[in-house]
């Protein structure tokens, strides 16, 4: 059972990026999925999330706008579309799992997250 | 936004000796479920978190008991009851009250 995140690069500001994560072992469509990423040395920020249909979608202010979340559960696969990059996008980006617990309303946890993929945005 | 604070930043420990790390929280996370929407990630040298404790005081599944969380509201602890080499790394507590999660800043544990 793992992710593992591709796509992440040199680019400049104002470029575009497209981050994937594929899912081995379990049954992508079944979880909710997110995106967080952490700069180096810093604690890790949310970034966004989507539902285990693809129809449901939320997006961190920083992000919103510049980046879309989507999936292919036939592929097993979740993807970040990142437009507009800023250099304060720079950051590993993990895809991460979110399970539920019984009886803890909208609570959940991440339970598997990929190893990351390194964006840097400089000129 | 919620803001999460922990200390201590760094916490130099013994092989052996406990540890406990606080974490405290701008507003309650004491959800109307009745649980504490708190959680608690290790990430350990080149590596992506992993999931603690969940709900402020339950063991995730292959964590060793010497792990235990406890607190509630706006205060939380994270306790080891005896440190191994193992658990070198950067604790950092969340909050699971809002969609958009927030962490703390981290403390470092070295051996």
């Amino acid at each position: 059972v793992q992710l593992v995140e591709s796509g992440g690069g040199f680019i400049q500001p104002g470029g575009s990026l497209r981050l994937s994560c594929i899912g081995s072992g379990f049954s992508m469509g079944s979880y909710w999925m997110h995106w967080v990423r952490q700069i180096p040395g810093k604690g890790p920020v949310w970034v966004s999330r989507i539902k285990r249909d693809g129809l449901d979608l939320s997006y961190a202010d920083s992000v919103k706008g510049r980046f879309t979340i989507s999936r292919d559960n036939a592929k097993n696969t979740l993807f970040l579309e990142m437009d507009s990059l800023r250099p304060d996008d720079t950051a590993v980006y993990y895809c991460a799992r979110a399970r539920p617990v019984v009886n803890a309303i909208d609570y959940w946890y991440y339970d598997l997250w990929g190893r990351g993929t390194l964006v840097t945005v400089s000129s | 936004d919620i803001v999460m604070t922990q200390s201590p930043l760094s916490l130099p420990v013994a092989p052996g000796e406990p540890a406990a790390i606080s974490c405290r929280s701008s507003q309650s996370l004491l959800h109307s479920s009745g649980y504490n929407y708190l959680d608690w990630y290790l990430q350990r040298p080149g590596q992506s978190p992993q999931l603690l404790i969940y709900l402020a005081s339950n063991r995730a599944s292959g964590v060793p008991d010497r792990f235990s969380g406890s607190g509630s509201g706006t205060d939380f602890t994270l306790e080891i009851s005896r440190v191994e080499a193992e658990d070198v790394g950067v604790y950092y507590c969340m909050e699971a009250l809002q969609t958009a999660r927030t962490f703390g800043q981290g403390t470092k544990l070295e051996i």
